[in-house]
């Protein structure tokens, strides 16, 4: 089946620094890749859409400035948060959308950021 | 805007028994609806995947239900397993956008 991993895994960071994390789909072109955010205890929630070739789709309420978003390739999307503070640690998932069908994304493992 | 609501949201059984999990959602208009496991501080793994055409889909000791027109899934396990232990977590697919609405997660401990 399709694979999508990130990197890295897991990341501890200083408050102010920034922290990039990377989206690949391993053996398939996603068109669309979608990044996700999970608080403790909470469900998973959209932060944006983003598209090869084209600025990302944001959610409202999450700073396209502070969460920048690459989509410079069919097979990578980045995901950098800038300035991190500790309330930007979470976990979070990217997952990629292959191109011509619409009912299936593939997720990857997720990065679990710590900002102290 | 779709609201995905899990009941419950935790639930705590013997091992052996079967289990029923609940998802509702306020708005018919999905393209499909599935159903993840999520064990701790992992990504999400796809269950089972029910068209909004279908009303069930099962896999194994696994069988979820949909009424779309009551905005409602159910995940049934059958002969629940220490293994079965995770988060189960419903999401809806819309069928305006490829956009996910997930529920709240239901916390599931099987004890042996």
């Amino acid at each position: 089946g399709a694979v999508v991993s990130q990197h890295p895994s897991r990341v501890i960071c200083k408050s102010g620094t920034s922290v990039k994390i990377e989206c690949r789909s391993l053996d398939f072109q996603a068109t669309t890749m979608f990044w996700y955010r999970q608080f403790p205890k909470q469900s998973l929630m959209l932060m944006a859409t983003s598209n090869e070739g084209s600025k990302a789709t944001y959610e409202q309420g999450v700073e396209k400035d502070k969460f920048l978003i690459n989509h410079a390739s069919l097979t990578l999307s980045t995901l950098t948060v800038t300035s991190a503070h500790p309330e930007d640690s979470s976990f979070y998932i990217c997952s990629a959308h292959v191109a011509g069908l619409t009912d299936t994304q593939y997720f990857g493992p997720g990065t679990r950021l710590t900002v102290l | 805007k779709q609201e995905v609501t899990q009941i419950p949201a935790a639930l705590s059984v013997p091992e052996g028994e079967n289990l029923v999990l609940n998802c509702s959602f306020t708005d018919s208009a999905i393209y499909n609806l599935q159903w993840f496991r999520q064990d701790p501080g992992k990504g999400l793994t796809s269950l089972l995947l029910i068209q909004s055409s279908q009303r069930e889909q099962t896999s194994g000791r696994l069988n979820a239900s949909l009424d779309k027109s009551s905005g409602r899934s159910t995940l049934y396990i059958a002969a629940s397993q220490p293994g079965d232990s995770a988060t189960y977590l419903c999401a809806v697919l819309s069928n305006t956008g490829n956009q996910f609405y997930f529920g709240t997660g239901t916390s599931l401990t099987v004890i042996p």
